[in-house]
C-alpha cells in the first residue's frame, strides 16, 4: 500500500539537543512538506520541497532544518535554536508543487522536550 | 491575504443528530477547497474536496458545496455516529500560487458525539 510513514510516533528530547524526525513516502510524489501543530490550533508550515535537492522555508522555519537528498525522504531536524519545540509534527506530500494539489498526511510525530 | 474561518468548537451532538460545521474563506482567484479530519493521536486525512464553484464534495456521508457567492464550504452530515468524533479542518489552496506552500488551514473544529 502507498502512503507516508513518520517515525518515531513519540520522541523525547532534552533541552539543548538536536533531534531528527523521519518522513518517508512511496507515493512517487514530487512535493513534500513539514507542518507543526500546537494544541487547539491549526497547522503551520515549517519547510517544503517541490523537488529533490531543493527546499524552501515556510512560515515558521527558524530553529528547523531539512534535507531532500532522495525523492521519497524529507527528514526534519529540530535544532537547539528552536525555543519551544514541544508540538505535534506532521509530514505531507503531494503529486506536484501546484497550489491546487491535494496534500496527503503522515500519522505524525509528537515531540516533547524534557 | 487568504484565510479560512471555521466555527469554533467544541461541538457536542448526540448520535444520529444532524451536523453542520461552518467554513468561510477569503481568497484571490478561484481556490480549491478541502475538508480534512484528524482522529485522536493521528495525522490528517482528506475527507472531501471541491475544485470549482457549485461542486459538491462527498465522502462517508459527509457533504460540502463550494459556494462562491457566499464564499463558504460548510460541512454537513445528516446523521452522525460516535466514530465521527474528531477534529475537522477546512482548508484552501489556489492554483494561482506559484509555489506549493500556500495551503491555508482553518483552526479546526472539535466534534464530540455522545452515544
Amino acid at each position: 500500500d502507498g502512503g507516508i510513514t513518520q517515525s518515531p510516533k513519540y520522541l523525547f528530547r532534552k533541552e539543548g539537543q538536536n533531534v531528527t524526525l523521519s518522513c518517508e513516502q512511496n507515493l512517487n510524489h514530487d512535493a513534500m512538506y513539514w507542518y507543526r501543530q500546537d494544541p487547539g490550533q491549526g497547522l503551520r508550515l515549517i519547510y517544503y520541497s517541490q523537488i529533490v535537492n531543493d527546499f524552501q522555508k515556510g512560515d515558521i522555519a527558524e530553529g528547523y532544518s531539512v534535507s531532500r537528498e532522495k525523492k521519497e525522504s524529507f527528514p526534519l531536524t529540530v535544532t537547539s535554536a528552536q525555543k519551544n519545540p514541544t508540538a505535534f509534527y506532521l509530514c505531507a506530500s503531494s503529486i506536484g508543487g501546484g497550489g491546487a494539489d491535494t496534500q496527503y498526511f503522515g500519522p505524525g510525530t509528537r515531540l516533547t522536550v524534557l | 491575504g487568504d484565510s479560512v474561518t471555521q466555527m469554533e468548537g467544541p461541538v457536542t451532538l448526540s448520535e444520529e443528530a444532524c451536523l453542520t460545521i461552518n467554513c468561510t474563506y477569503t481568497a484571490t482567484g478561484y481556490p480549491s477547497l478541502f475538508w480534512y479530519v484528524q482522529y485522536p493521536g493521528e495525522g490528517l486525512q482528506l475527507l472531501l474536496k471541491a475544485t470549482k464553484a457549485d461542486d459538491k464534495g462527498s465522502n462517508k456521508g459527509f457533504e460540502a458545496t463550494y459556494r462562491k457567492e457566499t464564499t463558504s464550504f460548510h460541512l454537513e452530515k445528516g446523521s452522525v455516529q460516535v466514530s465521527d468524533s474528531a477534529v475537522y479542518f477546512c482548508a484552501l489552496t489556489s492554483p494561482g500560487y506559484s509555489s506549493a506552500s500556500k495551503i491555508i488551514f482553518g483552526s479546526g473544529t472539535r466534534l464530540s458525539i455522545r452515544p
